[in-house]
């Protein structure tokens, strides 16, 4: 069983298209994150969770909406798709808040391609 | 705000050689300090942390870490390298375990054989 797992692993969209990233963790994790790494493999929080509010949300444009219908899903919406969207975008889960000491448990990412 | 910086973007090493990839933080209050690794196509794993107690902190894959407070570093270190240890490989605080993760700008460990 996979601890947290996302879907799709690879998208290619067009720009000015909308799509959707899942995320579903089965750790009984409370907090979940979403995560950009870029071409040059950075990786920069985009927002953060905790039992379904949102509790972090980095300078990332508008066009993301993260949604979490429960404590083991956070899917991530993303409108009007640019090129400069292309990414691989990471999923992780963590005890909760405070437990970030813990670590996290990423997901094996979503490289997201916009031509 | 904590900031991370990995001082090496690549590092290239022979196979059965030791190395060493730095890392360096930046933070005014005490601070919780992990290096993940990224197998090419995967996600993150957990190598190490150091949250408290001793500086020299063992993780897996026979990787271990100093945190140096004064110098404010956690350089990981491995005596003898494989092949299979080729990865990207993330510096990672937290300030007090209360903040989300902020990673650096990783590492690129190649291993030569």
């Amino acid at each position: 069983d996979t601890a947290v797992s996302q879907t799709p692993k690879y998208l290619v969209t067009q720009m000015g298209n909308d799509k959707s990233i899942k995320c579903e963790q089965n750790l009984g994790h409370d907090t979940m994150y979403w995560y950009k790494q870029d071409s040059k493999k950075f990786l920069k929080i985009m927002f953060s969770y905790n039992n379904k509010e949102l509790i972090i949300n980095e300078t990332v444009p508008n066009r993301f909406s993260p949604k979490s219908p429960d404590k083991a899903h956070l899917n991530l919406h993303i409108n009007s798709l640019e090129l400069g969207d292309s990414a691989v975008y990471f999923c992780a889960s963590s005890q909760d808040l405070g437990q970030s000491n813990y670590g996290y448990t990423f997901g094996s990412g979503t490289r997201l391609t916009v031509v | 705000a904590q900031s991370v910086t990995q001082l090496d973007s690549q590092v290239p090493v022979f196979e059965e050689a030791p190395v060493e990839l730095r890392c360096n933080y930046s933070s005014s209050v005490s601070v919780y300090l992990f290096w993940y690794v990224q197998y090419p196509n995967q996600g993150l794993q957990l190598l190490l942390k150091y949250l408290s107690g001793s500086t020299l902190v063992k993780g897996i894959n026979g990787f271990e870490a100093e945190f140096n407070k004064s110098q404010t570093s956690f350089h990981l270190r491995k005596p003898s390298v494989h092949i299979s240890d080729t990865a990207e490989y993330f510096c990672a605080v937290s300030e007090r375990g209360n903040t989300p993760l902020v990673f650096g700008k990783g590492t690129r460990l190649s291993v030569i054989a």
